[in-house]
């Protein structure tokens, strides 16, 4: 079965500390990624999409993340952090263009001012 | 820019009641969805549609009917509402094409059922 597996389920940092959230799905083949934030309270935003092409995926926010084929992953970075930044993020795939969503289990990301 | 509407956004049952979860989408997507959202669980897929008169069950339809009888409208009904159903409600729709595309979520539907 497709699966997209998120590693952390909470992350505490500091303001300015560097930020990498894994994620993996468990297709092959052509493959949709997706990092989706949702501060708290409010519904899901879109931070950054793969599609094809650049592995490294610029996104909103400062935000980016590198799709890595040979690992299966699709892991989410940001160089500094701020306390704005606070929320849960999801790593969602789908098998192709078509597929549908699935989520991973969310990773909650707690910054201390 | 409307989007994806959810109505309504908070909604509290007794156990055995029965309602509809309302979404519209004005930007004419075919495909439309819903998930359930639960603490540790990430959304999960309850239905799908890939276009009018067309359904499929998700992850986890158990519980849950949808029908779509036009492009814009989506609802999720819960026909008889358990505590184990009180959870954050999204609805999804996105364009279908050969391209990749993203979805567009609702504002959510918070149910709790007591």
């Amino acid at each position: 079965a497709q699966s997209v597996s998120q590693h952390n389920h909470h992350v505490i940092l500091s303001e300015a500390a560097s930020l990498e959230l894994g994620c993996n799905y468990s297709y092959g083949g052509t493959v949709n990624l997706f990092w989706y934030v949702q501060y708290p309270g409010q519904h899901l935003q879109l931070l950054l999409k793969y599609f094809s092409g650049d592995p490294l995926v610029k996104g909103i926010k400062g935000f980016e993340a590198e799709f890595i084929k040979s690992k299966f992953s699709f892991n989410l970075r940001k160089p500094s952090v701020q306390w704005s930044d606070t929320a849960e993020y999801f790593c969602a795939g789908r098998k192709g263009s078509q597929g549908n969503l699935i989520f991973g289990k969310g990773t909650k990301l707690s910054v201390k001012p | 820019n409307a989007g994806v509407t959810q109505t309504p956004k908070f909604q509290v049952l007794k156990t055995g009641q029965s309602m509809t979860l309302q979404c519209a989408q004005d930007m004419n997507h075919e495909y439309m969805s819903w998930y359930r959202q639960d603490p540790g669980m990430g959304l999960r897929l309850i239905h799908y549609s890939v276009g009018a008169g067309i359904t499929d069950q998700g992850e986890v339809p158990n519980g849950y009917n949808v029908s779509r009888s036009t492009t814009e409208d989506f609802p999720l009904r819960l026909l008889s509402a358990a505590p184990s159903q009180t959870s954050v409600y999204f609805c999804a729709s996105k364009e279908t094409g050969t391209g990749g595309t993203e979805a567009f979520f609702g504002q959510g539907t918070r149910l709790t059922v007591v």
